[in-house]
């Protein structure tokens, strides 16, 4: 088992739609978790960090679920700027190590 | 506002070729990083610097090599390149120690190894 599983997509949205993906992360003693975005073929960015009580930006949401063993990101009201492979990230054992997903690849269709 | 800046930005190399990746942040960060990723696999951490003076090997080192050259500098070396090098290599850096969960990349750089 991977240790950070993602769903690869892509999931294809119309504009305006709420989409919702999870990430699930094989390590229970993990304390720290972030989404990242990527554009195509451009670096990864952060998005937000999540939270234990959850974590509201805008549009996106993040929670996380300890018990299952996972997080995930809503994205409400979605634009077409918001097509990109969003990135599920957990510490490891130093705060220097996080491991990374393969990634959600969204594409939203106008 | 230049960030974290990647030289070069694609490379293409026969097999057994040696090259240096260079990256540098204007941020006055301490931790800098690099990372490979290839299709269908999350980013993986070659080596980091947790601050100047100091390297450490990450989760796939072998075949590679670097230096911290400076607070603003960390170059990746290999020594003889292998078609399994075939990447997207990153740079980062960050601050706070990589408490924050927060790095900023460079715009990447493509090596393709024949």
């Amino acid at each position: 088992r991977k240790e950070v599983e993602q769903d690869p997509g892509p999931f294809n949205v119309p504009e305006g739609a709420t989409v919702a993906f999870n990430c699930t992360y094989s390590n229970s003693a993990s304390q720290s978790f972030f989404w990242y975005r990527q554009d195509c073929r451009k670096e990864p960015k952060l998005l937000m960090s999540v939270y234990s009580s959850g974590n509201e930006d805008g549009r996106f949401t993040a929670q996380l679920n300890r018990a299952s063993q996972y997080i995930s990101l809503l994205i409400r009201d979605s634009k077409l700027s918001d097509s990109a492979t969003y990135l599920c990230v957990v510490r490891g054992d130093s705060n220097y190590q996080l491991i990374w997903g393969a990634g959600t690849k969204l594409i939203i269709k106008p | 506002n230049a960030g974290v800046t990647q030289t070069p930005k694609f490379q293409v190399l026969k097999t057994g070729q040696s090259m240096t990746l260079q990256c540098a942040q204007d941020m006055n960060h301490n931790s800098m990083y690099w990372y490979r990723q290839d299709p269908g696999m999350g980013l993986r951490l070659i080596y980091y610097s947790a601050s100047e003076g100091t390297t450490d090997k990450g989760e796939v080192p072998n075949g590679y090599n670097v230096s911290r050259l400076n607070k603003r500098e960390f170059s990746l070396r290999l020594e003889s390149a292998a078609p399994s090098q075939t990447s997207v290599y990153f740079c980062a850096s960050s601050t706070r120690q990589g408490v924050t969960g927060e790095l900023f990349f460079g715009e990447g750089s493509r090596l393709t190894v024949l």
